[in-house]
């Protein structure tokens, strides 16, 4: 049982680039999640996805985009990179039910220069 | 809007000691609240959830705490070890789909 897979686990962008981020869960969640971390400020949530064609904002989506075809897969798009957007992304999901937990991947740590 | 807040941002205590993290939330109606650990370069690793029916909930040498009416949770960690460092962090779970709010964390070190 692999979890929450992210690719790549690196990556540095030039400004003005575009990525994909890549996540794919095997636990069949409903929910997945998009956060980004970055020093002394905790997590901040980007997008969310509470089910395959239903996406929404969190707190931070400009600069990004996702989608969620499947129930596996929920990718975050980066379009024309900035310096801002340099941070570490964490993709997760859960069952959907309020008392199951959060898993996480391991993350992507982006650079953009 | 839910926020989260940890104090201290950092705690190193040496090998055995039993210890306390705190964690205060400023809306109390929240359906749970969880713990997760994270060591360096790595992803979030859940510990704990107790929901809000709850005050507690243990697992190992963990125990953590919930009193929604003060905002306040507690991690509690018997007979810390070296193993233990890492960056702690809660999360208040207000419902609105499944939307966490995380606090910063706090870095625990526990010297040999």
């Amino acid at each position: 049982n692999a979890g929450v897979t992210q690719t790549p686990k690196f990556r540095i962008l030039k400004i003005g680039q575009s990525m994909t981020l890549q996540c794919t869960q095997d636990m069949n969640h409903n929910y997945m999640y998009w956060y980004r971390q970055d020093p002394g400020m905790g997590l901040k949530l980007i997008y969310y996805s509470v089910g395959a064609g239903i996406t929404d904002k969190g707190e931070v989506p400009n600069g990004y985009n996702v989608s969620r075809s499947t129930t596996e897969d929920f990718p975050l798009r980066l379009e024309l990179a900035a310096p801002s957007q340099t941070s570490v992304y964490f993709c997760a999901s859960r069952l959907g039910l309020k008392a199951t937990p959060l898993h996480f991947g391991n993350g992507t740590r982006l650079t953009v220069t | 809007k839910q926020e989260v807040t940890q104090i201290p941002a950092a705690l190193s205590v040496p090998e055995g000691e039993n210890l306390v993290l705190n964690c205060s939330f400023t809306d109390s109606a929240i359906y749970n609240l969880q713990w997760f650990r994270q060591d360096p370069g790595k992803g979030l690793t859940s510990l704990l959830l107790i929901q809000s029916s709850q005050r507690e909930q243990t697992s190992g040498r963990l125990n953590a705490s919930l009193d929604k009416s003060s905002g306040r949770s507690t991690l509690y960690i018997a007979a810390s070890q070296p193993g233990d460092s890492a960056t702690y962090l809660c999360a208040a779970d207000t419902g609105a789909n499944s939307k966490l709010t995380f606090g910063k964390g706090i870095t625990l070190s526990v010297r040999p």
